[in-house]
């Protein structure tokens, strides 16, 4: 089993609607989850990134996370051309300094 | 803030070569990272520094690689004998220093080509 797994897609959405990425991870010491934005050819962008069971929300990104399930979600609320990009889901596990990052979910907003 | 730089942004070597990468962090970080991303796949942890002290180093980093932030400002990363197989994406990373799981902000990359 990966560390951090997530559907590598492709995740196709219209327009104006909803993007929901999931993420799983095997260490139950994960403490900090992130979500990362990546354009083909260049470097992961920080999108979320958050520490406590619960939503967060920001602009139109929520993130999700639930510890008991070992499960992090992103949604992206009116979605729009400009997300089509892969997202990366990290992991931190506590004390440890490395992130472990999922082989990403490719998302496609068609206009 | 400029943000994380790398330096050069392409590479393109023979087998058998060595090269050198470069990495300047967001001035205020002193936790530098090192990973490698091939395509289709996440960034895969090689190496971190805390200041100047290189604290970690992944199973991933062989012999052949080595890191250095002498001055705990910029760091290089060198690849010495370069193999097909170390073509991938060189990124790194910076984060400040309250403890572990800080968010980290990533530079554009060096992306290496072995011939």
């Amino acid at each position: 089993q990966k560390e951090v797994e997530q559907n590598s897609g492709p995740l196709s959405v219209p327009e104006g609607a909803i993007a929901s990425l999931n993420c799983t991870y095997s260490d139950r010491g994960s403490q900090s989850f992130f979500w990362y934005r990546q354009y083909s050819g260049k470097s992961p962008e920080l999108i979320m990134f958050i520490y406590s069971n619960g939503d967060k929300e920001d602009g139109r990104f929520t993130a999700q996370l639930n510890k008991a399930s070992q499960y992090v979600s992103l949604l992206i609320r009116d979605s729009q051309p400009s997300d089509s990009a892969t997202y990366l889901c990290a992991v931190n596990v506590y004390n440890n300094n490395d992130m472990r990052f999922g082989a990403g979910t490719r998302l496609t907003v068609k206009p | 803030d400029t943000g994380v730089s790398q330096d050069p942004r392409h590479k393109i070597t023979k087998r058998g070569q060595n090269v050198t990468f470069r990495c300047d962090p967001i001035s205020e970080h002193n936790r530098l990272y090192w990973y490698r991303q091939t395509l289709g796949q996440g960034p895969e942890f090689l190496t971190y520094f805390q200041n100047e002290a290189q604290l970690e180093k992944s199973r991933l980093l062989s012999d052949r690689f080595s890191a250095e932030r002498p001055k705990g400002s910029f760091s290089t990363l060198e690849i010495q004998r370069t193999e097909q197989g170390d073509s991938a994406m060189y990124l790194c990373a910076s984060s400040l220093d309250r403890q572990a799981g800080q968010p980290q902000h990533f530079g554009d990359g060096t992306r290496l080509s072995i011939l």
